[in-house]
């Protein structure tokens, strides 16, 4: 059973682009929800907070629908420093303790 | 902007040897994590820590793991005897709080490989 659940892609796009990530989880129980990023071999760093009203960040919009257990990640006007692999985090109980628990992540490479 | 530091960068380490993982946390987040990610797979949670003990674990954190914060600043990560399959990069991560409401950031993490 996946608990959090991406599209491994690669997304390969061009820069200006518009790309759509898409996450699932499936504890209905979780509480908090979050993008990070992660580059190749470093830390994951968060991104955003996704809220269910929806939330932008200059050219990133995150979306939450609770009731489908579904987060989305919108990135605009791609650059080429945005590649790199997007986690889908959620916070909640996860294997009976609370903890933030991870996607596998997709990786978005922007090409020139 | 505050960062979490860890030490060393990159260790290697015959199986069956001892490690220590050594981070320095926010220095007024109050709860401090371990996970870790072995290569080409996701991150996995390992121990969160709160007030001076072990406040959740996960099956992977099992006896051949503990942690310590032994003074002020310090926290650390002991693996008794390595396996082969402990090979994975190890990051710390400190919060302000409990919830996930801000998550959490994490440090630039130790590569270590069990020969």
């Amino acid at each position: 059973r996946k608990e959090v659940e991406q599209d491994p892609g690669p997304f390969n796009v061009p820069e200006g682009a518009t790309v759509a990530f898409n996450c699932t989880y499936s504890n209905s129980a979780s509480q908090s929800f979050f993008w990070y990023r992660q580059d190749c071999r470093k830390e994951p760093k968060l991104l955003m907070s996704v809220y269910s009203s929806g939330n932008e960040d200059g050219r990133f919009t995150a979306q939450l629908n609770r009731a489908s257990q579904y987060i989305s990640l919108l990135i605009r006007d791609s650059k080429l420093s945005d590649s790199a692999t997007y986690l889908c985090v959620v916070w909640g109980p996860g294997a009976g303790s609370y903890q933030l628990t991870f996607g596998k992540g997709t990786k978005l490479s922007v090409i020139p | 902007e505050p960062e979490v530091t860890q030490t060393p960068s990159h260790q290697v380490t015959q199986m069956g040897q001892e490690v220590i993982l050594r981070c320095v946390p926010i220095s007024n987040h109050l709860y401090f994590y371990w996970y870790r990610q072995i290569l080409g797979q996701k991150v996995e949670f390992l121990v969160s820590f709160y007030n001076n003990e072990i406040s959740e674990k996960s099956e992977i954190f099992d006896d051949q793991f503990s942690v310590e914060r032994p003074d002020g600043s310090n926290f650390t990560l002991k693996i008794r005897s390595t396996k082969l399959e402990d090979s994975a990069m190890y990051f710390c991560a400190s919060s302000e709080s409990a919830g996930g409401d801000y998550g959490y950031t994490f440090g630039s993490g130790t590569r270590l490989t069990v020969v």
